[in-house]
């Protein structure tokens, strides 16, 4: 199984500044490497898929960058909306998986 | 526009069964890989099963094979998850996700339900 690890665990920001999150996996997935947000109650939204492409009605605030093993959700300027939990997900190979997540939180 | 409506969660004793459903509207049903995907504060995000487009290739989770069992209705655009032999870990919110192809089951998930809440404790 693939492990995917996610960092930081939280990110203290204020809007406007820019969120640099980070997820590792523990063998290489190819670009096969996913991105969601998820606010608290809500349900979870795809914002990227394939390391960097962004999904429909998303931003170009949002882009994502790598490949292997290490990813990269950048979000360049933090909107209000935007404080919300962060997943990255494989789907390379079985099971697809998750991280465990990175909350971008308001300073 | 897609729409995923999850239904059947509640409070069940250990041991005990459930079905889930999600209704489906806004896109040709039968050509999408269907998935379920659960939800935990402690763990966050784990998926659990996924089901081709003709329903023909099922894949689980291994926490779950063997006590779940994922399938479809495409005549009434209806995906459905039976659940036995509940245990207090498989306390979560379980969401239906819809994937992007009709037989590649490996994949992101770009619509999702709203989440039906599962709690088993006696």
């Amino acid at each position: 199984e693939v492990v995917l690890t996610q960092s930081p665990g939280t990110l203290s920001l204020s809007p406007g500044e820019r969120a640099t999150l980070s997820c590792r996996a523990s063998q290489s997935v190819s670009i096969s490497v996913s991105w969601y947000q998820q606010k608290p109650g809500q349900v979870p939204r795809l914002l990227i898929y394939d390391t960097s492409n962004r999904a429909t009605d998303i931003p170009a605030r949002f882009s994502g960058s790598g490949s292997g093993t290490d990813f990269t959700l950048t979000i360049s300027s933090l909107e209000p909306d935007d404080f919300a939990v962060y997943y990255c997900q494989q789907h390379l190979s079985r099971p697809v998986t998750f991280g465990g997540g990175t909350k971008v939180e308001i300073k | 526009e897609v729409q995923l409506l999850d239904s059947g969660g509640g409070l069940i004793q250990p041991g005990g069964s459930l079905r889930l459903s999600c209704a489906a509207s806004g896109f040709t049903f039968s050509n999408y890989v269907m998935n379920w995907v659960r939800h935990t504060p402690g763990k966050g995000l784990e998926w659990i099963s996924s089901i081709s487009g003709n329903g023909l290739i099922t894949y689980y989770a291994d926490s779950v094979k063997g006590r779940f069992t994922i399938s479809r209705d495409n005549s009434r655009s209806t995906l459905s998850l039976g659940m036995n032999s509940l245990r207090a870990e498989d306390t979560a919110v379980y969401f239906c996700a819809k994937g992007p192809f009709s037989d590649h089951l490996l994949s992101w998930f770009d619509h999702w339900g709203q989440g039906t809440l599962v709690t088993v404790s006696s």
